[in-house]
């Protein structure tokens, strides 16, 4: 089976503070994703990779970045995060066809205060 | 452009029940259409997926049939259990691309 692990389950940080979350995919796959998911606007696409250094911009990519360095890790980084970036963001990964499905890590709730 | 619009939940059932949740699209082509499931506390995962026009996909006694004529891919369960209370996601592929959107999430609630 796929596995797809987040660093964090829980993180809490600081208005303004750097932070960095990480995604670790065990299956080869080419594509990585990180979504953000909140109450009544269900899971909205930050950014998206289709290979190693390569990184597209999803629909609502401000105020975050992200880096592909290795094929199995894909990190978001919040260079300096707000409150209104407090949420639940969700990895996932899949193999290049648009068939395959996406296999989600467990998620990551930030709270920034 | 490319949307999807789900029922709004929650949707509260008796156990044993009859389920269904509608799902209907809008997209460029022939997406790739799946139904995610998120446990609480979870992430998602797959439930079921259908590639192509009048393909049924089938999983844990859910169904869901594509239909290209009315755009929709409505989950349906004929007894459902305590145990799959949970969130319901459908999810058409952008046309020519690996990306998924997401609809916003269907709650069900069963109770026994």
């Amino acid at each position: 089976d796929v596995k797809v692990t987040q660093s964090s389950r829980y993180l809490v940080k600081r208005t303004g503070e750097k932070v960095f979350l990480e995604c670790v995919q065990d299956m080869d796959h080419e594509n990585m994703f990180w979504y953000r998911q909140d109450p009544g606007l269900g899971l909205r696409l930050i950014y998206f990779s289709y290979d190693v250094k390569m990184k597209e911009k999803g629909d609502i990519p401000e105020g975050y970045s992200v880096s592909r360095e290795k094929k199995e890790r894909f990190s978001l980084i919040l260079e300096s995060a707000s409150t209104n970036q407090t949420s639940m963001y969700l990895c996932a990964s899949s193999l290049t066809k648009s068939s395959s499905p996406l296999h989600f890590g467990n998620g990551t709730r930030l709270t920034v205060t | 452009g490319n949307s999807v619009t789900q029922m709004e939940g929650p949707v509260t059932l008796s156990e044993e029940a009859f389920l269904t949740i509608n799902c209907t699209y809008t997209a460029t082509g022939y997406p790739s259409l799946f139904w995610y499931v998120q446990y609480p506390g979870e992430g998602l995962q797959l439930l079921l997926k259908a590639t192509k026009a009048d393909d049924k996909g089938s999983n844990k006694g859910f169904e869901a049939t594509y239909r290209k004529e009315t755009t929709s891919f409505h989950l349906e369960k004929g007894s459902v259990q305590v145990s799959d209370s949970a969130v319901y996601f459908c999810a058409p592929t952008l046309y020519n691309t690996d990306k998924l959107i997401f609809g916003t999430g269907t709650r069900l609630q069963v109770f026994p």
